[in-house]
């Protein structure tokens, strides 16, 4: 249980696009879900938590109208690179909870790159 | 600002010995500590929880958790080669907040 896909697992996009990546909780309801950054050889960067149905949370210096998130449904979490610039690139993860548990359990991540 | 602080390695290990991966985390109130295993170029997969002081052991896995000591530990036994990857120490903090360590390279030798 409580597997977490996403998708695209891979993306290469030009400079200046946008692209949307979509986490889904597969076997359970996921109240809360969040969006993590990882650089190569650094450690996780929150980047912001999203509750079903209202506005994400962003972390610090995370630029909300670059990264948009919604969260519409108890399984659907989605997250836009807006006007992607090739410091964008990174390994970009999500993770849900299951109600009630501060366990997370990560989607297997997905790779951008902008060119 | 809560911390979370963890070696980062490599920690080495011959195949078949224990590898002892190490936590201290700053925030006293905390109350759920957590481990994840992250092979590279991969996404982190939760291997244990604990809650309580004490041990708590899952197969080859033992988490030691120390509250006073605001120490958490990881034991791993009869370690093998496909145990090789960085471990996240994490804690979670109040709200929907958890607080990821950078974690530790454990190279199991074969």
């Amino acid at each position: 249980g409580a597997v977490v896909s996403q998708h695209p697992s891979w993306v290469i996009c030009k400079s200046g696009t946008s692209v949307k990546i979509e986490c889904r909780s597969l076997d359970f309801q996921a109240t809360t879900m969040f969006w993590y950054r990882q650089f190569p050889k650094q450690s996780l960067m929150l980047m912001a938590t999203s509750n079903e149905g209202s506005k994400a949370t962003y972390e610090q210096g995370v630029e909300k109208d670059k990264f948009l998130i919604n969260h519409a449904s108890l399984t659907l979490s989605t997250l836009t690179v807006t006007s992607a610039h090739p410091e964008d690139s990174s390994f970009y993860i999500c993770s849900a909870s299951l109600p009630g548990s501060y366990e997370q359990y990560f989607g297997p991540g997905t790779r951008l790159t902008v060119t | 600002q809560k911390e979370v602080e963890q070696n980062s390695g490599p920690l080495s290990v011959p195949e078949g010995a224990i590898a002892s991966l190490n936590c201290t985390y700053s925030d006293r109130v905390s109350q759920s500590f957590f481990w994840y295993r992250q092979y590279s170029g991969k996404s982190p997969e939760l291997i244990m929880s604990i809650y309580s002081n004490g041990d708590k052991e899952d197969g080859r896995f033992t988490a030691q958790l120390n509250k006073a000591s605001q120490y958490v530990s990881l034991l791993i036994r009869d370690s093998q080669p496909s145990d090789s990857a960085t471990y996240l120490c994490a804690f979670h903090t109040g709200g929907f907040k958890t607080i990821f360590g950078a974690g530790t390279r454990l190279f199991v030798k074969a």
